[in-house]
C-alpha cells in the first residue's frame, strides 16, 4: 500500500527558509519520479518540481526555479523540498505526489503560510 | 507555457444525469492529458490518464475522450459523491512544465 506523508509546513515570515519532507512507504524512490504540487487557498493546482527516478535529474516551475530545491534521502525513504526566499505568493498546501507524467498517488498535503 | 482552459466553471447536474466537462489546450498535446477529482478538504485523485484510460479502481461511469487540443470528461450517471472539483492536466511539454486547468466544480442539483 502506497503512503505519502508530508510534514514541515507552518507559518513563516517572508524570506525565511523552510524544508518540507515526505515520508514514502510502499514504493521505492529509485523506481519512480516524485513531484511537489501546490494549491494556494481557494485556488487550483500548480506543479512545482519533479525529481526523476535517477535522483539527480530535476525540473522546476518557473515560479520557483532558483529558490526551491527538490531532493531525496534513500536511507530515510524521504522526499524533500527546500524552499528559500519565500513570499506571500508561496502560501499554499504542498502535496507530495508520485508519478512521472501524471500523478497517481498523493499525500494529504502540508500547509505553508508566508506572512509577516 | 501550455495553457489549459476548462469549461464550464460550474456545472449543476441532477443525480442520474450525464455531466460533460471540457478542457482545451492552447496547443496540441496529443493524448497527454489526465483528469483529477478533488473533493473538499482532500487531495486530488487521479481519474483518467492518457486522455481516455481509467485509473485503478475508478468506476466505469467516468470516461475521457479527445486528442490534440480538445478533451472531454464524461460522468455518465452522476452520483451524490461525484460532487467535487475536476481538473485536467497536460504532460506534453518538455522540459517538464506540467500545467493544470482552473477546474470545473460539479454540483448536485
Amino acid at each position: 500500500q502506497v503512503q505519502l506523508v508530508e510534514s514541515g509546513g507552518g507559518v513563516v515570515r517572508p524570506g525565511t527558509p523552510l524544508r518540507l519532507s515526505c515520508l514514502v512507504s510502499g514504493i521505492t524512490l529509485s523506481s519512480t519520479g516524485m513531484h511537489w504540487v501546490r494549491q494556494a487557498p481557494g485556488k487550483g493546482l500548480e506543479w512545482v518540481a519533479l525529481l526523476w527516478s535517477d535522483g539527480s535529474t530535476k525540473f522546476y516551475a518557473d515560479s520557483v526555479r532558483g529558490r526551491f530545491t527538490i531532493s531525496r534521502d534513500m536511507s530515510q525513504n524521504t522526499l524533500f523540498l527546500e524552499m528559500t526566499s519565500l513570499t506571500a505568493e508561496d502560501t499554499a498546501v504542498y502535496f507530495c505526489v508520485r508519478g512521472v507524467y501524471y500523478f497517481d498517488y498523493w499525500g494529504q498535503g502540508t500547509p505553508v503560510t508566508v506572512s509577516s | 507555457e501550455i495553457v489549459m482552459t476548462q469549461s464550464p466553471a460550474t456545472l449543476s447536474v441532477s443525480p442520474g444525469e450525464r455531466a460533460t466537462l471540457s478542457c482545451r489546450a492552447s496547443q496540441s498535446i496529443s493524448g497527454n492529458l489526465a483528469w483529477y477529482q478533488q473533493q473538499p478538504g482532500q487531495a486530488p485523485r487521479l481519474l483518467i490518464y492518457d486522455a481516455s484510460s481509467r485509473a485503478t479502481d475508478i468506476p466505469a461511469r467516468f470516461s475521457g475522450s479527445g486528442s490534440g487540443t480538445e478533451f472531454t470528461l464524461t460522468i455518465s450517471s452522476l452520483q451524490s459523491d461525484d460532487s467535487a472539483v475536476y481538473y485536467c492536466q497536460q504532460y506534453k511539454s518538455w522540459p517538464p512544465a506540467w500545467t493544470f486547468g482552473h477546474g470545473t466544480k460539479v454540483e448536485i442539483k
